[in-house]
């Protein structure tokens, strides 16, 4: 069964980087069939998603055109985890904050991206 | 503005069937297949739906998706009270080379 565990800052300042890091268990960050994403969810923008990192032969990362340049999210296969830096937040960065996994494959081996898996969330307040 | 449109509310009484649409473009739900996502309140999003019509095991067969050309829908049959609950479509989308999702639908059971 897969988990992910996330952690870090509920409150961040204006101007300053959010960052968030979610472990992963019973999968590996490393993995050729997967990708780790990060995605965010409030009153006003409903379910948006920020990015995600992945594996094959190499790492690649993919970017929502909305904080392409402010956003970086790196894996970590030392201690099989991901995270996300937002940098030069604002209040509209005010979100419950979720990391998700999307494998490649459904149970029967079909071709079958989706979110499966999910943290517990993180609401992030930008204020200060 | 979502990428995806859905209508921003449904409604049903309990037993009743509903249905939620999702509209896009040739970019996403065109030349892909559509996830459904269920939010309840103070939880993470549980996948309802995958690859259009698809259900993950443990998700009751009182949800079912379709996919007509563009037209993607989801389908509740049985209307139950724990159903109420925030619906949202997803899709990738081949142009802007990432995940998109439509703005939610809140299901009200009545």
């Amino acid at each position: 069964q897969v988990q992910l565990q996330q952690s870090g800052p509920g409150l961040v300042k204006p101007s300053q980087t959010l960052s968030l890091t979610c472990a992963i268990s019973g999968d590996s960050v490393s993995s050729n069939s997967a990708a780790w994403n990060w995605i965010r969810q409030s009153p006003s923008r409903g379910l948006e998603w920020l990015g995600r990192t992945y594996y094959k032969s190499k790492w690649y990362n993919d970017y929502a055109v909305s904080v392409k340049s402010r956003i970086a999210i790196n894996p970590d296969t030392s201690r099989n985890q991901f995270s996300l830096q937002l940098n030069s937040v604002t209040p509209e960065d005010t979100a419950v904050y979720y990391c998700a996994r999307s494998p490649d494959y459904d149970s029967g081996g079909y071709y079958a991206p989706n979110f499966d898996y999910w943290g517990q969330g993180t609401l992030v307040t930008v204020s200060s | 503005q979502s990428v995806l449109t859905q209508p921003p509310s449904a409604s049903g009484t309990p037993g009743q069937r509903v249905t939620i649409s999702c509209s896009g473009s040739s970019s996403n739900i065109g030349s892909n297949t559509v996830n459904w996502y269920q939010l309840l309140p103070g939880a993470a999003p549980k996948l309802l739906i995958y690859s259009s019509n698809q259900r993950p095991s443990g998700v009751p067969d009182r949800f079912s998706g379709s996919k007509s050309g563009t037209s993607p829908s989801l389908a509740i049959s049985g209307l139950q009270s724990e159903d109420e609950a925030d619906y949202y479509c997803a899709a990738w989308d081949d142009s802007l080379n990432g995940w998109v999702f439509g703005g939610g639908t809140k299901l009200t059971v009545l």
